[in-house]
C-alpha cells in the first residue's frame, strides 16, 4: 500500500509570487484535504476535494484553489503569496465520510521571504 | 529537522511509565476523535481512533478514553518508549460529508531514559 506523498519537501518562494504544492493520495481513498500548519500549531483545514470537486473549505481566501485529478492526485495553488503563509502544507487522504481517519503526507515546508 | 513543539505544553515521563495525554474538545455536535503523533519533520501520524457512541477503545500500547459530558478526550501510552516522543494532537470531526478535522493545541511528549 502506498502512502500519502507530497512534492516538493521544501520550497522557498517570495512575496507576491504563485506556487503549486503536489500531492499523489495513499492508493483506494477517494478523498483529498490540504491543511496548512504554523510552526507550533496544530494543522488548519484549507479544503476538500471529491470527484474532482471541492467540497468543503475552511476559513481561507479564493487565493488558495485547489485541483483533483482523475487518478486521485492533487494541486495547491496559491497566489500573491504574503509572508503569513509560511508553513507547513499538509495533504491528507481519505475514504469520503466523516468516520474515516486521515492520513498525512509528510508535508511541504513553504517560506516566503 | 525543526521543531514543531514550539511554545506547547509538555509531558516529561521516564521511559517504561505510562503517560496520560488530554484533550479537550470543542462541539458537543463532533462524533468522531483521532489521536495524531507527528514527529519532527514530519506528517502526522495516525494513531487511534473512537467514535462519540463509544467512551473506550484499545489499541497496541495505546487506550482513547472518552467523555463526552465534559467534552474530555485521553490518550494512554502504556511503557512509554523514547520512540513515543513527539507532538501528540487530537482531532474532531463536526460530522456531515466532509472529513474537516479540528485539531487541538498539541501536546510534547517527552520521554527521558
Amino acid at each position: 500500500e502506498t502512502g500519502v506523498t507530497q512534492s516538493p519537501t521544501h520550497l522557498i518562494k517570495t512575496r507576491g509570487q504563485q506556487v503549486t504544492l503536489r500531492c499523489s493520495s495513499q492508493s483506494g481513498h477517494n478523498t483529498v484535504s490540504w491543511y496548512q500548519q504554523a510552526l507550533g500549531q496544530g494543522p488548519q483545514f484549507i479544503f476538500q476535494y471529491y470527484r474532482e470537486e471541492e467540497n468543503g473549505r475552511g476559513n481561507f481566501p479564493p487565493r488558495f484553489s485547489g485541483l483533483q485529478f482523475p487518478n486521485y492526485s492533487s494541486e495547491l495553488n496559491v497566489n500573491a503569496l504574503e509572508l503569513d503563509d509560511s508553513a507547513l502544507y499538509l495533504c491528507a487522504s481519505s475514504l469520503l465520510g466523516s468516520n474515516s481517519p486521515l492520513h498525512f503526507g509528510n508535508g511541504t515546508r513553504l517560506t516566503v521571504t | 529537522g525543526e521543531s514543531v513543539g514550539l511554545h506547547l505544553p509538555t509531558l516529561s515521563v521516564q521511559e517504561g511509565d505510562n503517560s496520560i495525554i488530554n484533550c479537550a474538545y470543542s462541539n458537543s455536535a463532533s462524533d468522531y476523535f483521532i489521536w495524531y503523533k507527528q514527529e519532527s519533520g514530519k506528517g502526522p501520524q495516525f494513531i487511534i481512533d473512537i467514535r462519540s457512541n463509544m467512551d473506550k477503545r484499545q489499541g497496541q500500547r495505546v487506550t482513547v478514553l472518552l467523555n463526552k459530558t465534559v467534552k474530555h478526550l485521553s490518550l494512554q501510552i502504556a511503557a512509554t518508549q523514547p520512540g513515543d516522543s513527539a507532538v501528540y494532537f487530537c482531532a474532531e470531526n463536526y460530522g456531515g460529508a466532509t472529513n474537516k478535522l479540528i485539531f487541538g493545541t498539541g501536546t510534547l511528549l517527552a520521554v527521558q531514559p
